[in-house]
């Protein structure tokens, strides 16, 4: 089974900073993707990155997925409280019949 | 909304019991997965669908079944439980199988062992 390792694992940040969250792997997936979840409520589906190198840019998000497919960052810009969640990165180890989820970021931003 | 329906939103009960969740996938999507997610555990894959028949397998236990029926909804069967399986069940679906088919999650259930 292929591993996903999240940093940091907590993030507390003020309103209007950057941050970035890293997801990594030893392994290559076919695809990754990022979901936001909420207390109480399943994860949503944010991006999904399939080409090594890709960027992909929602709003103040922005997507990144390693050359080699191994890794990937989401970078946020000017953080508002509304990006509060757990951000988790999941990767696609078998063409669509395996996800494997990594552990998650907790993102804390205060007004 | 996700479109995902999963019932019901808590259960508690007691170690040694059964009981069954339930799934009612996006219309028009034919895979079904359910994970398992607690504090330490983070979202453990247990078991996909795909129109009707398993199509892949996870750290699902031997106390723990699946199925999806015709109508592709689909339920998860938790026997003999153990407090150790307390935790949040969520059931995902998608249009298909591959990498441009992104998972849509239910609410989840919310399982208490007592």
């Amino acid at each position: 089974t292929q591993l996903l390792e999240q940093s940091p694992q907590f993030l507390s940040i003020q309103e209007g900073e950057n941050l970035t969250v890293y997801c990594n792997s030893s392994s290559v997936f076919s695809s990754l993707q990022w979901y936001r979840q909420e207390p109480g409520e399943g994860p949503v589906l944010l991006v999904t990155v399939v080409t090594g190198g890709e960027v992909k840019k929602l709003k103040r998000l922005t997507f990144q997925f390693g050359d080699a497919r191994k890794d990937s960052s989401l970078h946020i810009t000017a953080a508002q409280p509304g990006d509060t969640g757990l951000y988790l990165c999941a990767g696609d180890d078998n063409y669509g019949q395996n996800f494997v989820f990594g552990p998650g970021t907790r993102l804390s931003v205060l007004p | 909304d996700s479109g995902v329906t999963q019932t019901p939103k808590h259960l508690i009960t007691a170690t040694g019991q059964r009981v069954t969740l339930r799934c009612s996938p996006r219309s028009g999507d034919l895979s079904v997965y359910w994970y398992q997610q607690s504090l330490d555990q983070g979202l453990q894959f247990l078991i996909q669908y795909y129109n009707g028949e398993e199509r892949a397998k996870g750290n699902i236990l031997e106390r723990f079944s699946a199925q999806q029926f015709p109508d592709l909804h689909s339920e998860l069967n938790l026997s003999s439980l153990e407090l150790g399986d307390s935790a949040l069940y969520f059931c995902a679906s998608s249009p298909g199988t591959g990498q441009n088919s992104p998972l849509h999650f239910g609410n989840g259930t919310r399982l208490t062992v007592t």
